[in-house]
């Protein structure tokens, strides 16, 4: 059964701060990685998707790695806004359409 | 992008009633729709796999009577809690894949029983 894990569980940084959100899954049998965003009381938004075959995806402020074989991914945002707060979940996709979250980072950038 | 809506974004009701939560794809056909339940400071659970004019597919502890599933369209499915508890009281969340490849999910319902 694919677990999927978030650390930190939380993280609070200064505005202008690079930082590095981490994502670790136990099956490394992957469709794909998506990376979403979540503002408090509010749906998904989905903000990066890396392919099984991919090593990495870029976004403006966001790239996302992907190394399959040691089951891991990671969000890094270069220099943070307070307009980044939210919550930051990682999911994957095995061979169904189904996603598995890991239970996400909650990311605070202090003006 | 593809945008999915869901009605009501929040309600309250009394122990025993029913609620229906509906989910729709507003410019584009979805066949398949999922359904989440997300608890505070959890990760979202798939409740289960809508699929339009069959069955829905539901998850392992999920009861299929409990949370009824009707895909009646491509562009709409419903998920009815019958004789809402207050244990049933979360953040519903439903979410309609494109394409095959990214799932795009509606803003959520906030649903409280009292």
């Amino acid at each position: 059964k694919q677990e999927v894990t978030q650390i930190p569980a939380a993280l609070s940084v200064p505005e202008g701060e690079n930082l590095v959100l981490n994502c670790s899954f136990t099956d490394s049998a992957i469709y794909n990685l998506q990376w979403f965003r979540q503002d408090p009381g509010k749906g998904l938004t989905s903000l990066l998707l890396i392919q099984s075959s991919q090593r990495e995806q870029t976004s403006g402020r966001l790239n996302a790695s992907l190394d399959k074989s040691s089951g891991r991914s990671t969000l890094y945002i270069a220099a943070s806004q307070p307009g980044d707060s939210a919550t930051y979940l990682c999911a994957v996709r095995g061979g169904s359409e189904k996603l598995v979250f890991g239970k996400g980072t909650k990311l605070t950038v202090n003006p | 992008g593809a945008v999915v809506s869901q009605h009501p974004s929040r309600v309250i009701c009394k122990s025993g009633t029913s609620v229906k939560i509906e989910c729709r794809s507003l410019d584009f056909q979805a066949t398949t729709m999922f359904w989440y339940r997300q608890f505070p400071k959890k990760s979202l659970m798939l409740m289960a796999t809508s699929n339009e004019g069959s069955k829905a597919t539901y998850e392992q502890g999920v009861e299929k009577d409990k949370f009824l599933i009707n895909h009646a369209s491509l562009t709409l499915s419903t998920l009815t809690v019958t004789s809402a508890h207050p244990e049933d009281s979360s953040f519903y969340i439903c979410s309609a894949i494109l394409h095959k490849e990214t799932q795009y999910f509606g803003p959520g319902t906030r649903l409280l029983v009292l």
